[in-house]
């Protein structure tokens, strides 16, 4: 059964600074890994799609890696912003059956 | 990216009445939608896996009866929360996808207040 962790559950930084969120599964068995944004009493605005083929994605200040072997994937955030301070989500597709989520990061960047 | 509707965003019903809520997938066919609870703070529990013109498939301890999905075209499946009462109330999110292993995309959420 696969299982999603993400590290850490909330993380808070200065404005400007990097960062880096970390998703870890179990099976690497994958055939895509998606991170997703989530703003408190929001839906989920999809971030990066990485299919397991690939190594990595970049959007704006995003983005995202994937190790598949070793069952990781990153999302490292340039320059952060006040504004993207939200909760990150992780989720995994296996292949026949739902995304797999992680519980999130909780981030806040202070002005 | 796609664009995913629900509606409503926020409702207020009384015990033991029904609430009927819309997911649709405004810019693609989706072939499988999916329906989500969030209690505060928590992630997603997946509830539900809808596939057009069939029945839903329900995860373990989600009352079918109770939670009624329906999805009877490629652009809509509703989620009908039937006899609610107070523990029903929470945060419901659907997903869609236009197929098998694509980008996931999700709805803004509706917020199911039962007094």
């Amino acid at each position: 059964k696969q299982e999603v962790t993400q590290i850490p559950a909330a993380l808070s930084v200065p404005e400007g600074e990097n960062l880096v969120l970390n998703c870890s599964f179990t099976d690497s068995a994958i055939y895509n890994l998606q991170w997703f944004r989530q703003d408190p009493g929001k839906g989920l605005t999809s971030l990066l799609l990485i299919q397991s083929s690939q190594r990595e994605q970049t959007s704006g200040r995003l983005n995202a890696s994937l190790d598949k072997s070793s069952g990781r994937s990153t999302l490292y955030i340039a320059a952060s912003q006040p504004g993207d301070s939200a909760t990150y989500l992780c989720a995994v597709d296996s292949g026949n059956t739902p995304l797999v989520f992680g519980k999130g990061t909780r981030l806040s960047v202070i002005a | 990216g796609a664009v995913v509707s629900q509606h409503p965003s926020r409702v207020i019903c009384k015990s033991g009445t029904s609430v009927k809520i819309e997911c649709r997938s405004l810019d693609f066919q989706a072939t499988t939608m999916f329906w989500y609870r969030q209690f505060p703070k928590k992630s997603l529990m997946l509830m539900a896996t809808s596939n057009e013109g069939s029945k839903a498939t329900y995860e373990q301890g989600v009352e079918k009866d109770k939670f009624l999905i329906n999805h009877a075209s490629l652009t809509l499946s509703t989620l009908t929360v039937t006899s609610a009462h107070p523990e029903d109330s929470s945060f419901y999110i659907c997903s869609a996808r236009d197929g098998k292993n694509t980008e996931a995309f999700f709805g803004q959420g509706t917020r199911l207040t039962v007094v």
